[in-house]
């Protein structure tokens, strides 16, 4: 199986500052590696994923890094806004089996 | 494209009841998966269909817990003698491909009294 460690799982930073959480995963097989945001009393959306080809992702603010090394990776927002408060998932799967496994969260409050 | 539709969006149901959910998968995606919500557990793979058939039920419990895709447009989650432990956001997702990205539906979130 697949076990996904995210943390911090509270986070609050001040607006315009950056934002990091970090997750570890055990299976050295799995390759892909997405990020959900969730909004509460909504589904969680895909906001950037990365595969095991990739050591880092970026787009419109947001940045991913993977160390497979370390069984690693991490996201990063950039200049936060109080949008980007919600919560934050991190997931892992072996991408022939779909499945993902994930992080316990995180909750993030962008302070105005 | 409406996204993943699922319904109820809400079921209240007593303990020892039956309790069916559905889904409807984004058109023309192969795979439909199924997951938990909850506070104490967090997301939890549940199950999942590629074109129609089951390929991996390992997070169901064993009891009590179904689910079927009878055709490529729905699939159901039955869960039989329904327990307060089975309150829960139940969520689908569709990818295209069993590797593509999974996109969520809006959830049945069930109240088991």
């Amino acid at each position: 199986g697949e076990q996904v460690e995210q943390l911090p799982s509270i986070l609050r930073v001040q607006e315009g500052s950056s934002a990091s959480i970090n997750c570890t995963y055990e299976n050295s097989a799995s390759n892909y590696f997405p990020w959900y945001k969730q909004e509460p009393g909504e589904n969680p959306k895909l906001i950037i994923d990365i595969r095991s080809n990739m050591e880092r992702k970026q787009t419109q603010g947001l940045i991913v890094l993977l160390d497979k090394k370390a069984k690693r990776f991490s996201l990063h927002i950039t200049d936060t806004q109080p949008g980007d408060s919600a919560m934050y998932f991190c997931a892992a799967s072996r991408a022939n089996t779909g499945k993902l496994t994930f992080g316990d969260g995180t909750v993030l409050t962008v302070k105005p | 494209n409406a996204g993943v539709i699922q319904t109820p969006r809400h079921k209240v149901t007593g303990k020892g009841q039956e309790a069916t959910l559905w889904c409807e998968p984004i058109s023309g995606h192969s795979a439909v998966f199924w997951y938990r919500q909850t506070i104490v557990q967090g997301l939890e793979f549940l199950t999942y269909f590629r074109n129609q058939a089951p390929i991996d039920d390992s997070g169901m419990p064993k009891e009590r817990f179904s689910a079927q895709m009878p055709n490529q447009s729905h699939s159901t989650l039955k869960i039989q003698s329904t327990q307060p432990q089975d309150s829960a956001v139940y969520l689908c997702a569709s990818s295209l491909e069993t590797k593509d990205t999974q996109y969520f539906g809006p959830g049945t979130r069930l109240l088991v009294l």
